[in-house]
């Protein structure tokens, strides 16, 4: 399995603001993906991670309020921008394909960064 | 599109018991399914994983069973215990290395 340091763990932000949430893996892997569990849902996922290259979005997601880096196979950073109430979520990165296993992969999350935004 | 339902949403048992978590899928296209837990305010801890070719997979208490044909896939906890308390998730991978999740069924166990 793979040991996910996502960091902050939480925060309250001011409306306005913008927040970036770093996600370190401890092996490199093939995908990296973040997702958004808003309060009392389940999970939605935001975008695909590629490495060196721009991030993959879902369908209502966009570059510029979740602009998303993948510098190498074991970093990713989400950043939430000019943040809103509607954004308190918990964010959370998701991991898969260890030692380049390919699509049978077991995924593996995060402890997730709670949100809130006042 | 894939529509992934978890029934009960909720559910409450005596320590002892056994417990048993449904999950179903319009879309039989499937690479693999996934058994999550979440507890409050956390992330998910990897449960099961089922791949397309296997019809359950047992870890412990757990086993889960997968029927594509029937588009359901079937968590049993045997002898809960209320350390088992927490919400299940259920995912199910297809084109595009996409999970898609139920709602999920959050559990209670009664000491």
């Amino acid at each position: 399995s793979a040991v996910i340091s996502q960091k902050p763990s939480r925060d309250i932000c001011q409306r306005g603001t913008s927040l970036t949430i770093q996600c370190q893996v401890d092996s490199q892997v093939t995908m990296m993906f973040w997702y958004r569990q808003q309060p009392g849902q389940s999970l939605t996922l935001i975008a695909t991670a590629n490495q060196g290259s721009e991030a993959t979005y879902e369908s209502g997601f966009v570059i510029d309020k979740f602009p998303i880096s993948r510098p190498n196979l074991t970093f990713s950073t989400l950043t939430v921008s000019n943040m809103s109430p509607e954004d308190s979520s918990i964010y959370l990165c998701s991991v898969a394909g260890l030692a380049g296993q390919g699509i049978e992969a077991e995924a593996f999350f995060g402890q997730g960064t709670r949100l809130t935004v006042v | 599109k894939q529509e992934v339902t978890q029934i009960p949403a909720a559910l409450s048992v005596p320590e002892g018991e056994n417990l048993v978590l449904n999950c179903s899928f319009t879309d039989s296209a499937i690479y693999n399914l996934q058994w999550f837990r979440q507890d409050p305010g956390k992330g998910l801890t990897s449960l099961l994983l089922i791949q397309s070719s296997q019809r359950e997979q047992t870890s412990g208490r757990l086993n889960a069973s997968l029927d594509k044909s029937s588009g359901r896939s079937t968590l049993y906890i045997a002898a809960s215990q209320p350390g088992d308390s927490a919400t299940y998730l259920c995912a199910l991978k297809a084109a595009g290395n996409k999970l898609t999740f139920g709602g999920g069924t959050r559990v209670l166990v009664k000491p």
